[in-house]
């Protein structure tokens, strides 16, 4: 799977649009790029997940580039219940190794007052 | 409600000690899994379990036993636990439609920190 580069850290005024970018330069064409967060003391929660086109959710928007070697996940007005480290995934999908999903260090958002 | 229930959320014992850590999820979902999460906060998958069918055993020592009763369940029991088994374990379940990209989007437990004094 490919390598991803998320920044350490970010911080982001409550309200305001969060941007959370994820460098996969090494991406392959069959590599979905997956988002997951962790809220202190609780479990990873999922996100969304996108192949080459944009997506939107309930939760969040994933904009991946054209040449598919980053993306922006985006939390439109976050709240201060966002504060979590952010995970950027990127996944193939082969038979016997779903759900195998390789943890990063992640970026730990923190939405200020 | 519907979720992945695991318990207990915080076991403290004794190496040496046999422990078990149990996990349920009401999805209907197929494949469940354990995690391990370490003191310096990496997470990665230890088992995964398909229809109560072994999928993917991660290099876990034979210390660790998972048990899947049926396919709502994932036990996971640990013998002679050491020191370095302190951890917060995640069980984890997903749909397992084929090759479908959601195969790898899981909901995961509220963990269960282990202590080994």
């Amino acid at each position: 799977d490919a390598k991803t580069t998320q920044p350490p850290s970010m911080d982001c005024a409550e309200g305001r649009a969060a941007n959370l970018p994820c460098n996969h330069s090494t991406i392959s064409g069959n590599e979905y790029v997956y988002w997951y967060r962790q809220i202190h003391s609780q479990g990873p929660q999922y996100i969304i997940h996108g192949l080459k086109n944009n997506e939107t959710n309930e939760m969040a928007s994933l904009i991946i580039t054209e040449d598919r070697k980053s993306s922006t996940l985006i939390l439109p007005h976050a709240t201060l219940r966002d504060t979590a480290v952010y995970y950027c995934i990127v996944r193939v999908l082969l038979r016997g190794s779903q759900g195998n999903l390789i943890f990063g260090k992640g970026t730990k958002l923190s939405v200020k007052p | 409600d519907t979720a992945v229930s695991q318990t207990p959320k915080y076991l403290v014992t004794q190496m040496g000690n046999d422990k078990s850590i149990k996990c349920e999820q009401n999805l209907g979902h197929d494949t469940m899994y354990w995690y391990k999460q370490d003191s310096k906060k990496f997470l990665k998958i230890m088992f995964s379990y398909n229809n109560k069918e072994l999928i993917i055993n991660e290099t876990v020592p034979n210390r660790f036993s998972p048990k899947s009763p049926d396919k709502a369940h994932l036990n996971l029991h640990i013998n002679s636990l050491e020191l370095g088994d302190s951890a917060v374990y995640f069980c984890a379940s997903s749909q397992h439609p084929g090759q479908s990209s959601g195969a790898n989007v899981l909901t995961f437990g509220a963990g269960s920190r282990l202590t080994v004094l």
